[in-house]
């Protein structure tokens, strides 16, 4: 079974400029989160669907960040324009459960994200 | 509002040393417990997990860990580490939000090095 991919695993942009990551879940699954891990922290919830509704986008800065996830599959995060505090390691992770409640998640290996 | 704390942020051991990792959390209801791992230079995945049933679960490689309502802990136990077992562990709690959906919250995270 192929796991959760995330590209690009690598980006530095300047301040003030947009970034986009991409995320592609296990195949199947119904629910797909987005987190921030800012370094020395634990990842951060910033939105969950469930195929493709927004189940929770209650800390995602939506004055700066938007997050679709088109057709129930694959998912994109943009940050426009970028802050240096949005220097993090951007996951993606999936479940199969739609409730979502004890399900374990599957993570993708992130996007590390340097603003400068 | 609700948390997750893990009171270790770098622990060393030798091999063969026990280990215990604390994590409480604050919320008063029904809450689902998860420790996930992130071993160097992989992704990060589960350990176990508990939503209900015997408070002592086990996991995977050897570790086990003990729901205590009353002090709304989840503590993570293993009686001999290894040196393979060296990696960064959160504590995280599934609980139901005030919409209804259930959200994820993470600890800040561990970071055990286990000497050879």
């Amino acid at each position: 079974e192929a796991g959760v991919a995330q590209s690009p695993r690598y980006k530095i942009i300047e301040k003030r400029q947009s970034v986009a990551f991409w995320c592609n879940p296990i195949s199947g699954h119904a629910t797909l989160y987005w987190y921030q891990q800012i370094l020395g922290q634990g990842p951060k919830l910033l939105i969950q669907f469930q195929n493709n509704g927004v189940v929770d986008d209650s800390q995602l800065p939506k004055d700066r960040f938007s997050a679709e996830r088109l057709k129930g599959v694959d998912s994109t995060l943009k940050i426009q324009p970028a802050k240096l505090e949005d220097s993090a390691v951007y996951l993606c992770a999936s479940s199969s459960d739609l409730t979502a409640s004890t399900d374990t998640q599957y993570f993708g290996p992130g996007t590390r994200l340097t603003v400068l | 509002a609700q948390s997750v704390s893990q009171h270790n942020h770098h622990v060393i051991l030798s091999e063969a040393a026990s280990l215990e990792l604390g994590c409480n959390y604050s919320y008063g209801g029904t809450v689902n417990l998860f420790w996930y791992v992130q071993y160097p230079g992989q992704h990060l995945q589960l350990l176990l997990k508990y939503f209900s049933g015997d408070p002592l679960v086990k996991g995977i490689k050897g570790f086990e860990a003990e729901f205590i309502k009353s002090k709304f802990s989840f503590n993570l136990r293993k009686p001999s580490v290894q040196w393979s077992d060296t990696a960064e562990y959160f504590c995280a709690v599934n609980a139901a939000s005030t919409s209804g959906t259930y959200k994820y919250i993470f600890g800040t995270g561990t970071r055990l090095k286990v000497l050879a």
